[in-house]
């Protein structure tokens, strides 16, 4: 069981390439979602989504696209990088839309530099 | 909007001395969620707090969820090498669906 897989594990770009990270999960989950993780700010909400066709913006929303053509993928795309977008991204499920009872579930991360 | 706010930001701890992490968040929650992330690795599902008051516990880790459900802590008591790591806190509004909204996390050294 290969739970939530992302790609790549690493990324670098220069100021204005776009480019797309693949999120994956093969556990049915209705719930998915991004994060960025920057030092001294936690984890923050960028998109996530309910349910296949469903999305909605986070906390930190600009300067990325999502969508959700399928249950199991969730792609976050990346317009015209930037170096503040330089991060480390989590893509996260869980089981229920409402992640109100259902623990999330991180992929191990990308890791990307934007010079 | 939603804010949850965690401290302190770093602690740095003798092995065997007890360790709490606050977090308190400015609108009422429907459930508090907590995460452990070891470093280089990814946050990983610790408990769910739902109730009112409530207190949890796993072996040495008590957590508790404020009578207003605005707050919660995690204590760990007697620090192990294996405690080491960033701890979070993420908190859903009520009535807030599908928005789970993390804490700044607490980053746990252990001496041993």
């Amino acid at each position: 069981n290969a739970g939530v897989t992302q790609t790549p594990k690493f990324q670098v770009l220069k100021t204005g390439q776009s480019m797309t990270l693949q999120c994956a999960q093969d556990m049915n989950h209705e719930y998915m979602s991004w994060y960025r993780q920057d030092p001294g700010m936690g984890l923050r909400l960028i998109h996530y989504s309910v349910g296949a066709g469903i999305t909605d913006q986070g906390e930190v929303p600009n300067g990325y696209n999502v969508s959700r053509s399928t249950t199991e993928d969730f792609p976050l795309r990346l317009l015209s990088a930037a170096p503040s977008q330089t991060s480390v991204y989590f893509c996260a499920s869980s089981y229920a839309g409402d992640s109100r009872y259902s623990p999330l579930h991180f992929g191990n991360g990308t890791r990307l530099t934007v010079t | 909007g939603q804010q949850v706010m965690q401290i302190p930001q770093y602690q740095h701890v003798q092995e065997g001395e007890d360790f709490t992490t606050y977090c308190n968040s400015s609108t009422t929650l429907s459930n508090i969620q907590w995460y452990k992330q070891r470093p280089g690795g990814h946050p990983v599902f610790l408990i769910q707090l739902v109730k009112s008051g409530e207190v949890k516990k796993q072996k040495r880790l008590t957590f508790q969820f404020g009578e207003a459900k605005k707050n919660s802590s995690l204590h760990i008591t007697a620090t192990q090498t294996t405690d080491v790591g960033t701890y979070f806190c993420a908190g859903q509004s009520s009535g807030n669906t599908g928005k789970l909204i993390f804490g700044q996390g607490t980053t746990l050294q252990v001496k041993p």
